[in-house]
């Protein structure tokens, strides 16, 4: 089936540095990917919709100049966290729909997370 | 806005008991419902699912049914296993918005041998 893949797994950074964290839907094209964040025993927290040729959308209160959302091409979108300070230190997830369910509406195929810890 | 609430864990539960974790929901229109679960150092993957009102959806065991007079779509188990430990989540798609989907605050199930 469909699969979802996020590089890196795991990240470990200094403060003040930026991360980018990719998301690559592997045999099916991906118009909207969608970005979460998790944190721990926490449930997945919206961050933003990223869109192929076109700007993110963002949900209330994720900063659009911190957390950088580019949809390159139809199977990439990537998330970068620009000068990254310990409270950014979280589980990054993205997902994908699958547009087979459907126009509107449809389960999500997810990556498998990214987890990034800024010291 | 569209919200999902679900009961608080951590569930603990002897292997082969019966399984229930609750799950209401607010949302305009007619979302679709899910469960996900995300096993121990794993990714998130659908469970089950339901589109429309009094649909049932079921997968390894678990079911679910869309209760639209309840707004409820609450996770049964007859009989859990071991291997069920996990975390599952509670999850709407709502009609307009394309597949934005909002998730519950997750419930964490321990089964013990």
């Amino acid at each position: 089936g469909a699969v979802v893949s996020q590089h890196p797994s795991w990240v470990i950074c200094k403060s003040g540095t930026s991360v980018k964290i990719e998301c690559r839907s592997l045999d099916f094209q991906a118009t909207t990917m969608f970005w979460y964040r998790q944190f721990p025993k926490q449930s997945l927290m919206l961050m933003a919709t990223s869109n192929e040729g076109s700007k993110a959308t963002y949900e209330q209160g994720v900063e659009k100049d911190k957390f950088l959302i580019n949809h390159a091409s139809l199977t990439l979108s990537t998330l970068t966290v620009t000068s990254a300070h310990p409270e950014d230190s979280s589980f990054y997830i993205c997902s994908a729909p699958n547009r087979t369910s459907g126009v509107t509406g449809g389960e999500l195929f997810f990556g498998e997370g990214s987890r990034l810890t800024v010291l | 806005g569209n919200s999902v609430t679900q009961m608080e864990g951590p569930v603990t539960l002897s292997e082969e008991a019966f399984l229930t974790i609750n799950c209401t929901y607010t949302a305009t229109g007619y979302p679709s419902l899910f469960w996900y679960v995300q096993y121990p150092g794993e990714g998130l993957q659908l469970l089950l699912k339901a589109t429309k009102a009094d649909d049932k959806g079921s997968n390894k065991g678990f079911e679910a049914t869309y209760r639209k007079e309840t707004t409820s779509f609450h996770l049964e188990k007859g009989s859990v296993q071991v291997s069920d430990s996990a975390v599952y989540f509670c999850a709407l798609s709502g009609n307009t918005g394309g597949f934005k989907t909002i998730f519950g605050a997750g419930t964490r199930l321990f089964v013990k041998a």
